[in-house]
């Protein structure tokens, strides 16, 4: 399984402010996905992010408010724009498995949990 | 639309005791499906999936799954929960390789000693 790291872990965040989130993984990946997990909530796809090409991103999300990089093939960020206290989540990096899309699985990180002051 | 269900919120169990975690999924097809755990400040860990063939999978940490397509369930099973197993778990399902991964809601376990 891929080793998936994020950062930051948590932080705090005041109203109206910008933060970005970084995930690194240790071998290079053609997927990277971006999770959002709301307080008690499972967990919704962001956007989908392959590297060269712009992300995909799902229904109810834009690239204004989550702007995402993918400068490599180890290498993601997403930031969270503008954010407001309705932004308070954790938000999850995931990558596929070693066999790529024919496998299905997903790998996640811990997650980066932001709170929104 | 496609979708995963997970009708129970919230279960207790005692130490020792069985478990069975319910996960039904709407797709046209059958799609890969899948159990994740998430303890309390951890990410998610896979403890098993199914893709085709035998239809009773076993997974990491003594869980096993059992795939039954008349019933689109592909629910989770522990002969003998541990407290360890406190956590949320959640049920998953993707179409294809190429198409996003679909969570239920999830269902938080309390193990009672």
């Amino acid at each position: 399984s891929a080793v998936i790291s994020q950062k930051p872990s948590r932080d705090i965040c005041q109203r109206g402010t910008s933060l970005t989130i970084q995930c690194q993984v240790d071998s290079q990946v053609t997927m990277m996905f971006w999770y959002r997990q709301q307080p008690g909530q499972s967990l919704t796809l962001i956007a989908t992010a392959n590297q060269g090409s712009e992300a995909t991103y799902e229904s109810g999300f834009v690239i204004d408010k989550f702007p995402i990089s993918r400068p490599n093939l180890t290498f993601s960020t997403l930031t969270v724009s503008n954010m407001s206290p309705e932004d308070s989540s954790i938000y999850l990096c995931s990558v596929e498995g070693a066999g790529g899309p024919r496998t299905g699985e997903l790998f996640f990180g811990e997650g980066s949990r932001l709170t929104v002051l | 639309a496609q979708s995963v269900t997970q009708p129970d919120i919230h279960i207790t169990v005692s130490e020792g005791a069985s478990l069975e975690l319910r996960c039904n999924y709407s797709y046209g097809a059958t799609p890969y499906l899948f159990w994740y755990v998430q303890s309390p400040g951890q990410g998610l860990q896979l403890l098993l999936k199914y893709f085709s063939g035998d239809t009773l999978v076993q997974g990491i940490k003594g869980f096993e799954a059992e795939f039954k397509r008349s019933q689109s369930s592909f629910n989770l099973r522990k002969p003998s929960v541990h407290w360890s197993d406190a956590a949320e778990y959640f049920c998953a399902a993707r179409s294809g390789g190429y198409n996003k991964l679909i969570f239920g809601a999830g269902t938080r376990l309390a193990v009672h000693p």
